[in-house]
This record gives structure tokens, sequence and C-alpha cells, in this order.
């Protein structure tokens, strides 16, 4: 089993649907990342978060350590936000360990 | 700010050759971490540095090595390569004031894609 999950693997949605992408990590963290990485590769740091939650326009992180589970959501989705979305968590050993990735498709 | 940059953006070597890709941080970030994104396995993580310093090391042989300079740019060195090396390598920066990378903002560069043939 992989330390960290991700689910669904791909997403297809509406645009203007509400959108929830969930991470499943197994291991101890110091903090957990969403990433964003469109077709050609670049990457893109959206969330760092140790608790709680944090809210960057229409995308909404949350985190719960003790279930040891994180949420990303899409408020509103757009088709310029159709990317693979990668969750990281962060060790206590300055290591980066890594979600497979959910690949998002937001259609017109 | 200029961004993280990566040289080469491409490469194309064969087996049993070395090659040394290179980063450039974002100015004033100290730390910086290099990862290797395959199909097969996704993004993992090779190491870190640290004021030249290497703090964590990911679970790679060691043909693959690197070195971080004083002015915090970072050369990675992957020696012997073999078919199973041809991925797109990042590598990201971060200020390091929370003493970890791992709990820093990471702003990534574009990558380098190797290819071996």
């Amino acid at each position: 089993k992989n330390e960290v999950e991700q689910s669904p693997q791909n997403l297809t949605a509406q645009e203007g649907e509400f959108i929830t992408i969930n991470c499943s990590y197994s291991v101890g963290i110091s903090a957990l990342h969403w990433l964003q990485q469109h077709p050609g590769g670049g990457i893109v740091s959206l969330f760092m978060l140790s608790s709680g939650k944090k809210k960057h326009g229409r995308l909404i992180a949350t985190i719960n350590i003790q279930e040891k589970h994180s949420s990303l959501h899409i408020t509103a989705s757009h088709p310029r936000d159709s990317a693979v979305y990668i969750c990281a968590v962060g060790g206590n050993n300055n290591d980066m360990r890594f979600g497979a990735g959910t690949r998002l498709t937001v259609k017109p | 700010k200029a961004g993280v940059t990566q040289t080469p953006r491409y490469l194309i070597k064969t087996r049993g050759q070395q090659v040394t890709l290179s980063c450039s941080p974002i100015s004033g970030h100290r730390s910086v971490s290099w990862y290797q994104q395959t199909p097969g396995q996704g993004l993992q993580f090779l190491f870190e540095y640290f004021s030249e310093t290497q703090r964590n090391k990911g679970n790679f042989p060691g043909r693959f090595s690197g070195r971080q300079f004083s002015n915090s740019r970072s050369e990675m060195n992957v020696s012997t390569l073999e078919l199973g090396d041809s991925a797109l390598y990042l590598c990201a920066s971060s200020g390091g004031t929370s003493g970890r990378g791992s709990t820093d903002t990471q702003y990534f560069g574009p990558g380098t894609r190797l290819t071996v043939l």
C-alpha cells in the first residue's frame, strides 16, 4: 500500500461544478502540500498546511491530522483548472512523499 | 523575482554515460530539493540541500549524487546512465526558514527532461 493515496485517479467535471480530491497518508508528517501540474510538466505549489483549513480564491484545502486525511476543493470549476493535482507529505526527515496524482478535466 | 531555472531543459544521452543537471534557485532561497518524475513511479524525492549540506536523501542508488554551492545553486549528477533513468528531473527551492525543506512552500523549476537511449 502506498504511503500517500489519492482519490479519484481521474475526474471529469462540467464547468461550474464543485470538485473534491482526497488524500490519505499513513506516515507521520510535518506538513502536507497540494501541487498542480499542467501539461508540459510545470508544477505550482497551491497550499502547504499542517492543520485546519486554507483558502485561496476558488481553492480550499483542509487537513485532519487525527484521521490522516486531506481534501482539496475547487468551487465553480473552470476549464483552466484542468490539470493533475498532486498531494505530497513532508516527512520529519526533510523528505517528501507523493501521491500518484488526480487528473482533472473540466469541460465547458 | 526570477523563478527557479533549470538547465538544460532537454537532454539525450546513451546508456553508460553520465550527466550533470543544474538548478538555480530563487534569489535568497537556501534550500534546494531534487525530484524524479516518471510515468510508472510518479514523483520521487531524490535529495535536499541546505547551505551546501545534504540534509536528506531518497531511496536512489549511489549513481545519483548532488551538491550545492555557496550561492545556493545546485547540481545533480547521474553516472553510468540506465534506460530507467529516463525521466523529468525537477528541482524546487524554498526559503528554508522553517529549518526543513519539507515544511516550506516549494517553488518548482520547469524541469530537465532526460532521455537515455
